[in-house]
């Protein structure tokens, strides 16, 4: 089955730093990558999509001077946390989309997440 | 996008069938049937997929409803392994794909 890594898989920085956190599709090539942030007992929430050599889509609310996406290639796909501060500090999770060859199906395949904690 | 909705809880007994229902009533017609599930501090797995046709693989079987606004993910055999929260998404045509996840069902399998 399809494969995606992050790395790393948890990180613990001091306020006002700046983290980076990558995705990979190991088996296939995606085209397009979904970060999300989950809080403690609450659900998914996407963040941005993410294409191939172009700009990221951040949904409302999400900053995107703040959240900093770079999709530079079709196996890798990064999120930066600039100038991270407590309030940032949650579970980040990307996913990747394969299409099937011969037909569009939207699955994602998610990574294992990154455990983001900003003292 | 559209919406799913799904009951927060549900429990099963283990090796016993376990029925999660979700409705998608606002479904569009090339909308796909996504269902994921998640254990704690984990990403989402992927556990199948359906568009019109009921669909079996070896972890579960998706039961779509004629008029596609409901859908059941079926495990035949519920184990301790299978507990989890599971989400059924679907997949928006206009947005290349983008899903929003609801709050999904957490699975209890008792022993």
């Amino acid at each position: 089955g399809a494969v995606v890594s992050q790395h790393p898989s948890r990180v613990i920085c001091k306020s006002g730093t700046s983290v980076k956190i990558e995705c990979r599709s190991l088996d296939f090539q995606a085209t397009t990558m979904f970060w999300y942030r989950q809080f403690p007992k609450q659900s998914l929430m996407l963040m941005a999509t993410s294409n191939e050599g172009s700009k990221a889509t951040y949904e409302q609310g999400v900053e995107k001077d703040k959240f900093l996406i770079n999709h530079a290639s079709l196996t890798l796909s990064t999120l930066t946390v600039t100038s991270a501060h407590p309030e940032d500090s949650s579970f980040y999770i990307c996913s990747a989309r394969s299409a099937l060859a011969g037909g569009r199906t939207d699955t994602q395949y998610f990574g294992p997440g990154t455990r983001l904690t900003v003292l | 996008d559209a919406k799913t909705t799904q009951p927060n809880s549900m429990e099963s007994n283990e090796e016993e069938p376990v029925h999660l229902p979700c409705n998608h009533s606002t479904i569009s017609g090339t909308d796909y049937i996504h269902w994921y599930r998640q254990l704690p501090s984990q990403g989402p797995e992927y556990v199948i997929h359906g568009l019109t046709s009921n669909v079996n693989n070896r972890m579960a079987s998706l039961a779509i409803a004629e008029d596609r606004k409901s859908s059941t993910l079926i495990l035949h055999r519920a184990t301790l392994r299978d507990a989890a929260v599971y989400y059924c998404i679907l997949s928006a045509n206009t947005n290349a794909g983008k899903s929003t996840f609801g709050d999904g069902t957490t699975l209890t399998v008792k022993p």
